[in-house]
């Protein structure tokens, strides 16, 4: 079953510009992270925050969450052509065996 | 070894015939987890591995899917009498530990295994 949802599904932008991607879910979470795909193929883990953090930064990347909300963001500041890919939100909850709960992923395109 | 590694990385077979995925985790992980994607989808669960047993295979579409772990390592999924809607890209993927309310780490995923099915 889904659990997070991303929006845009698709994202178009010039290099330099700001990218964000935006998730939601349905039930109370663990943590929740998000993974970068190039081609189709391997997921890369780019970031993971908790249920009781607000806000995350790595290199470029700026992730928000919002429980209250059932929301997070991702924020990709000053974009290049590498960073062209799929971005997936995913989720753990608090039941179960923590395993990850995909979202079908926001495609973003970065122009030169 | 360094990453993931999962064999072969694409597989062309007749419906009907059996294949045999492999998934080798980094060394050390405990956790072990098989999905599978499908074109322009997202993620779908398939099975979680803690160490050798499976405690969760809810995500294995039918009873043609089996998946085994040996040696706490290595990693078969076996898809029996096979079918055009089994059609996809199988990832592997492996993490350091999990468990019931803990908070887990990032998973590291392998590079797939893209199944066609004709």
């Amino acid at each position: 079953s889904q659990q997070g949802e991303e929006d845009p599904q698709a994202l178009s932008i010039q290099e330099g510009e700001n990218a964000t991607m935006n998730c939601s879910y349905k039930t109370s979470i663990n943590n929740l992270q998000w993974y970068r795909q190039n081609s189709g193929r391997g997921l890369v883990h780019l970031i993971l925050i908790r249920s009781n953090e607000r806000e995350k930064h790595s290199g470029r990347l700026r992730v928000t969450l919002d429980t209250s909300k059932k929301s997070s963001s991702l924020l990709i500041t000053a974009s290049r052509a590498a960073d062209t890919a799929s971005y997936f939100c995913a989720t753990v909850t608090n039941s179960g065996y923590s395993t990850l709960t995909f979202g079908k992923g926001t495609m973003l395109l970065v122009s030169p | 070894g360094a990453g993931v590694s999962q064999s072969p990385s694409n597989k062309v077979t007749e419906k009907g015939k059996d294949v045999e995925l492999r998934c080798d985790p980094i060394s050390g992980h405990t956790a072990l987890y098989w999905y599978r994607q499908s074109l322009g989808q997202g993620l779908e669960f398939l099975i979680y591995f803690q160490g050798n047993s499976a405690p969760d295979k809810s995500g294995l579409p039918s009873d043609r899917f089996s998946a085994e772990r040996t040696g706490g390592s290595v990693s078969t999924l076996t898809i029996q009498r096979t079918q055009q809607e089994d059609s996809a890209v199988y990832l592997c993927a492996s993490s350091l530990k999990t468990g019931q309310g803990e908070v887990s780490y990032g998973y590291t995923f392998g590079s797939g295994t893209r199944l066609t099915v004709v």
